[in-house]
């Protein structure tokens, strides 16, 4: 069954660092998202991207968040200069269309640590 | 703007017994609703949704869900509970289908043997 894959599980970065989270969404998939949990906070929308380019989101992704897919198959998630704050599980979607009967399949999520 | 609220972060329920993990949501236009599972270590897995037409909505894993206008509601039930049904449990609501959801806290369920 298709599914979508996150790498890495976990990635511990220091301060100040930039992070990469990378993605691999469904292959027939044009609709991708990401969204994050802060622990013991919800799971919170950050970005969407449609043909090559964001379609929406959300006031948490300033100016430090980037997202990309740099060919067919990756989605990336970029933080340039990573704050304590930004400690969350971040999750990857896609979805075949984006209207209200397909579904969005999520990956297993990034769990990222920064100290 | 779009909320949802999940009342109880951890609920514990015996095998067997009736799960019901409660949704309350918050807009100013009936949302879409759903119901996602995360068993540990894998992604969030679509259990169910309500978008329009039926209000009693039936998933996968014999879980379903009834959309209560009267009550902002879109509780999550299963008859009896078995073993595989530990995980953890969003409930996300949107406007337009998938482009944006708005998730809960989560609920995490556990069964007693």
């Amino acid at each position: 069954e298709p599914e979508v894959t996150q790498t890495p599980s976990h990635q511990v970065t220091q301060m100040g660092q930039e992070v990469i989270l990378r993605c691999v969404p469904i292959s027939n998939h044009l609709y991708f998202y990401w969204y994050r949990q802060i622990l013991g906070q919800k799971v919170e929308f950050l970005v969407s991207f449609y043909n090559n380019e964001i379609s929406e989101k959300s006031e948490i992704f300033d100016d430090q968040f980037s997202v990309e897919r740099p060919d067919g198959s990756n989605f990336t998630l970029k933080i340039r200069s990573t704050k304590l704050e930004d400690s969350a599980m971040y999750f990857c979607a896609s979805s075949l269309t984006g209207g209200e009967f397909t579904e969005a399949f999520f990956g297993q999520g990034t769990r990222l640590t920064v100290v | 703007a779009q909320s949802v609220t999940q009342l109880g972060s951890h609920v514990s329920v015996s095998e067997g017994a009736l799960v019901l993990l409660r949704c309350n949501y918050s807009s100013s236009v009936p949302p879409y609703l759903f119901w996602y599972v995360q068993y540990p270590n894998q992604g969030l897995q679509l259990l169910l949704k309500y978008t329009t037409g039926a209000t009693l909505v039936k998933g996968i894993n014999g879980f379903e869900a009834e959309f209560k206008k009267s009550e902002t509601s879109f509780h999550l039930t299963k008859p009896s509970a078995h073993m595989s049904d530990a995980a953890e449990y969003f409930c996300a609501s949107s406007n337009f289908g998938n482009e944006k959801l708005t998730f809960g806290t989560g609920t995490r369920l556990t069964i007693i043997p």
